[in-house]
C-alpha cells in the first residue's frame, strides 16, 4: 500500500528553468510533509518542510506547495543549477516517515 | 563534523549466512532508525530505537534484528540473508520523534 506516490521516476530541466517535483499521498491524516535530496553515495539529506497547516513553505531557490484537497505537494525549484541534480524524496509523517520512490532531476547546462 | 557513519559501505553475503551492518552517530539524538531501500523503491522502515527502547514495524520480518548497546551505536543483523534480501540499508538518526532525520549514506547489501 503506497501512501506516498512520485509518479515521475525522472525529470530533465534547462539550467536556470523551473523545476517541479510531484508528490500524492492517501492518507489524510499526515501531519507534516519533507522533500530530501540524495547525492550518490551520499545518505538523503533534508532539504525542506511544511506543515499541514500551511499551503506554502519557502526557502531560497525552493519552495513546497501543499494541497490538502488534492492531496498534493510539489517542489518548486527555480532557477534550477546544474547542482540541484540528485534523486528527490517527498515523505510525509504521522507518527512515522512514509518515504517515496523518489524523482531523479537532471539539471543540463 | 557531526555526522551519521555506517559501515560497511559495501557488503557481500552468501545466502543465509549471518551479517551485521553497523551505525554510528556523533549527534548524540535519541532516535536511530533502519531503513531498506531497495532498486526504485522508497526507503522502508524496518524498527527505531528510542533511547534503549525498541519498536519494531509491523511488517519487518523476524529475519531482521537490531541492538542499541549505546547511544552511539546501533547495528542491524540478518540472521539468515535470502536473495530478496539484497537492498540498501539506511541509518538515520534525530533528536526526537518529530525532529528532522539525519541519514547515514548507507550500506549497500548483495546476497550471493
Amino acid at each position: 500500500d503506497q501512501q506516498v506516490k512520485q509518479n515521475s521516476p525522472s525529470l530533465s530541466v534547462q539550467e536556470g528553468r523551473i523545476s517541479i517535483l510531484n508528490c500524492d499521498y492517501t492518507n489524510s491524516m499526515f501531519d507534516y510533509f519533507l522533500w530530501y535530496k540524495k547525492y550518490p553515495a551520499e545518505g538523503p539529506t533534508f532539504l525542506i518542510s511544511i506543515s499541514s497547516i500551511k499551503d506554502k513553505n519557502e526557502d531560497g531557490r525552493f519552495t513546497v506547495f501543499l494541497n490538502k484537497s488534492a492531496k498534493h505537494l510539489s517542489l518548486h525549484i527555480v532557477p534550477s543549477q546544474p547542482g540541484d541534480s540528485a534523486v528527490y524524496f517527498c515523505a510525509a509523517r504521522r507518527d512515522k516517515l512514509v518515504f517515496g520512490a523518489g524523482t531523479i532531476l537532471r539539471v543540463k547546462s | 563534523d557531526a555526522m551519521v557513519i555506517q559501515n560497511p559501505r559495501y557488503q557481500v553475503t552468501q545466502f543465509g549466512k549471518p551479517v551485521t551492518l553497523s551505525c554510528s552517530q556523533t549527534l548524540n539524538h535519541n532516535v536511530m532508525y533502519w531503513y531498506q531501500q531497495k532498486s526504485s523503491q522508497a526507503p522502508k522502515l524496518l524498527f527505531h530505537y528510542y533511547d534503549k527502547d525498541f519498536n519494531n514495524e509491523a511488517d519487518t520480518p523476524d529475519n531482521f534484528q537490531s541492538r542499541r548497546p549505546n547511544t552511539s551505536f546501533c547495528f542491524l543483523d540478518i540472521r539468515s540473508p535470502g536473495l530478496g534480501d539484497a537492498a540498501m540499508y539506511l541509518c538515520a538518526t534525530s533528536r526526537e520523534y518529530h525532529n528532522e532525520q539525519f541519514f547515514g549514506p548507507g550500506t549497500r547489501l548483495t546476497v550471493l
